[in-house]
């Protein structure tokens, strides 16, 4: 099946860690994705990770996987106000890739 | 290098009338998809396409939508006879294989219709 699902809202204040939760379905997924989407503008590819990893590192961006639960999240560590925008969490099928309905993160001063 | 272009980026119809929406993808990317964000929602799957080939449309209303990516050219989604319910964003993206090496999908920047 194809069915991810993420909260829809998450407010922080600036300098602090932003954590946003994904679950999803399909447990043949072989790549799991964060986008991002700012106001009036496309998607663009945030980081990956391969389903045979649990933790992925990349600078602020933290992406753990736990397969067993299917549940995928994303950390921002020190959070600034560039990082408000929507995050869509995404798993790859065989050939497409499926969304949640994003989560839009407000960066508060 | 070009990013994947789409165009017109904001179109504005009346009911009944035909959307056009035009996808050019990244250089070297010969795999095309549709996206369709509604208001407050996720991306839905619309259609997969490689030059002249429909490879899966399961995600697109049987009547009014049609896609196409010509040998030449840019892909097209062509919306006939709109509906207020059609008002969305249309994402198109690209990739340069079926499987890709990381699937990575890479995004234009949209078109946004409003039909009145």
């Amino acid at each position: 099946g194809e069915d991810v699902e993420q909260s829809l809202f998450l407010s922080v204040r600036e300098g602090d860690s932003s954590v946003i939760n994904c679950t999803y379905t399909d447990s043949s997924s072989t790549y799991l994705y964060w986008y991002k989407q700012e106001p009036g503008a496309g998607l663009q590819l945030l980081t990956y990770i391969f389903s045979n990893m649990d933790m992925k590192q990349d600078q602020r961006l933290t992406v753990l996987l736990n397969k067993k639960d299917k549940h995928l999240s994303l950390r921002i560590a020190d959070t600034q106000t560039g990082d408000s925008a929507i995050y869509f969490c995404a798993e790859k099928g065989d050939y497409k890739l499926s969304f949640g309905a994003g989560t839009t993160v407000t960066v508060r001063a | 290098n070009a990013g994947v272009m789409q165009n017109p980026r904001h179109l504005v119809r009346r009911r009944g009338q035909e959307a056009r929406l035009r996808c050019s993808p990244m250089k070297g990317h010969s795999h095309v998809y549709w996206y369709r964000q509604l208001p407050e929602e996720g991306l839905k799957f619309m259609v997969y396409l490689q030059k002249e080939n429909i490879i899966d449309e399961s995600g697109m209303p049987k009547e009014r939508f049609s896609a196409e990516f010509p040998k030449e050219g840019p892909s097209i989604l062509r919306i006939q006879q709109v509906v207020r319910g059609d008002s969305a964003a249309y994402f198109c993206a690209s990739s340069p294989f079926r499987q890709g090496d990381t699937g990575e999908l890479f995004f234009g920047e949209g078109s946004r219709l409003t039909v009145l």
